[in-house]
């Protein structure tokens, strides 16, 4: 699986658009790369995935160069709900009879301030 | 549908008892995934399975065993807790066969080991 290394936190105020870089200079043709989400004392949540160029769903934006070397998720006018941590992973689908395993690493604090 | 749930919230255990965490889905997701997290870190994968009958171990899985006697149930089991096992234990999901990495958490068990 693919390393990768975001930001350890990151700070905007209320109503910014917030925007999260990922790297993973070592991704694979076949691998995606998804953005989690997860609040104080909950599990992660999905918020986006993709393979190449842009991805936009009703929470945010997921940016992919050409190389795919990196990855940026998009947070439109953020609010105090949004303060969460941000977590980036890369890896390849497998079918039923392989492994499918995911790294999540430290992932990126976001603190939305008022 | 409740999703994905985890049982029980909270636990302390004595070093060396026994203990097992249920996780249950009401998705038919064939993938299962036990993780855990600990302070300022983001989840490791203890062990998995994709598909009922089947379990495979992931980053940390000395001093852990699990079952999947059934597809909607993941066991995690601890034969002899050790204060290391300290930490938060969060159960998920996944559908097979489809080209999403998205993942289904549980709401988390919060296990203390003195």
């Amino acid at each position: 699986l693919a390393k990768t290394t975001q930001p350890i936190s990151m700070d905007s105020y209320e109503g910014q658009e917030v925007n999260i870089t990922c790297s993973h200079n070592n991704i694979a043709t076949n691998d995606y790369i998804t953005w989690y989400q997860q609040f104080p004392s909950q599990g992660p949540r999905f918020i986006i995935q993709g393979y190449k160029t842009k991805v936009t769903n009703e929470v945010a934006s997921l940016f992919i160069p050409a190389d795919r070397k990196s990855s940026t998720l998009s947070l439109p006018r953020v609010s105090l709900s949004d303060t969460a941590v941000y977590y980036c992973l890369v890896g390849t689908l497998h079918g039923k009879t392989s492994y499918d395993k995911v790294i999540f690493g430290p992932g990126t604090s976001l603190s939305v301030i008022p | 549908n409740a999703g994905v749930t985890q049982t029980p919230k909270f636990r302390v255990l004595k070093t060396g008892q026994s203990m097992t965490l249920l996780c249950a889905q009401d998705m038919n997701h064939e993938y299962m995934y036990w993780y855990r997290q600990d302070p300022g870190m983001g989840l490791r994968l203890i062990h998995y399975s994709v598909g009922e009958g089947t379990t495979a171990k992931g980053e940390v899985p000395d001093g852990y065993n699990v079952s999947r006697l059934k597809k909607q149930n993941f066991l995690l089991g601890l034969e002899s807790a050790a204060p290391s096992q300290t930490s938060v234990y969060f159960c998920a999901s996944r559908l097979a066969g489809s080209m999403s990495y998205e993942q289904y958490f549980g709401p988390g068990t919060r296990l203390t080991v003195t």
